[in-house]
């Protein structure tokens, strides 16, 4: 069974430029989570999907930061304009359902703000 | 923020038992013990969770306090490839959001 796939796995950018990370789930997984991770933390849940519905995404910087996930399937998060704080490694997992279900991570993106 | 509370790290020697220690004292009755764990570049890991009883898996033990205010996860004989940090969340079983709160978590150092 094919795992959480995302890319690009690196990403440099110059601060105020914009950047886009794309996840595709395991196949079947209802849910899906963007995670962010700053160096040194545990991950921070950015937002949570259920098919193509938000549940949570009380913790996304709104001004800065947006997602959507278009039929259900692949997201894409978006941050623009970035910002130095904005460092860190974005993580997507999914879960087949959202009842407790266990989640599945993907190898994350890197991304530094220069 | 995060409900549990774990050493910031461990050592632990090849083929040894590790034993990883986690306080969860506000816990209530309807949240699970998760524990996952992180390899240095990748994504977390699950690897087992639990309510009440003690749970066995292919990976690990749960051990859960009486109370349930503590608990320890136990890899019986680890190896260097366990050399990665471990994250016990406390989750709600109910509800529409499952949302994980990590904490810093444990580093373990397995030792050759």
């Amino acid at each position: 069974e094919a795992g959480v796939a995302q890319s690009p796995r690196y990403k440099i950018i110059e601060k105020r430029q914009s950047v886009a990370f794309w996840c595709n789930p395991i196949s079947g997984h209802a849910t899906l989570y963007w995670y962010q991770q700053i160096l040194g933390q545990g991950p921070k849940l950015l937002i949570q999907f259920q098919n193509n519905g938000v549940v949570d995404d009380s913790q996304l910087p709104k001004d800065r930061f947006s997602a959507e996930r278009l039929k259900g399937v692949d997201s894409t998060l978006k941050i623009q304009p970035a910002k130095l704080e904005d460092s860190a490694v974005y993580l997507c997992a999914s879960s087949l359902m959202a009842s407790g279900d266990t989640q599945y991570f993907g190898p994350g993106t890197r991304l530094t703000v220069l | 923020d995060a409900k549990t509370t774990q050493p910031p790290s461990m050592d632990c020697a090849e083929g040894r038992a590790a034993n990883l220690p986690c306080n969860h004292s506000t816990i209530s009755g309807n949240e699970y013990v998760y524990w996952y764990r992180q390899i240095h570049s990748q994504g977390p890991q699950y690897i087992i969770h639990g309510l009440k009883n003690n749970e066995t898996n292919e990976m690990a033990s749960l051990i859960i306090t009486e109370d349930r205010k503590s608990s320890t996860l136990i890899l019986p004989h680890a190896t260097l490839r366990d050399t990665a940090v471990y994250y016990c969340i406390v989750r709600l079983s109910g509800g529409s959001n499952y949302k994980l709160t990590f904490g810093k978590g444990t580093l373990l150092t397995v030792n050759p």
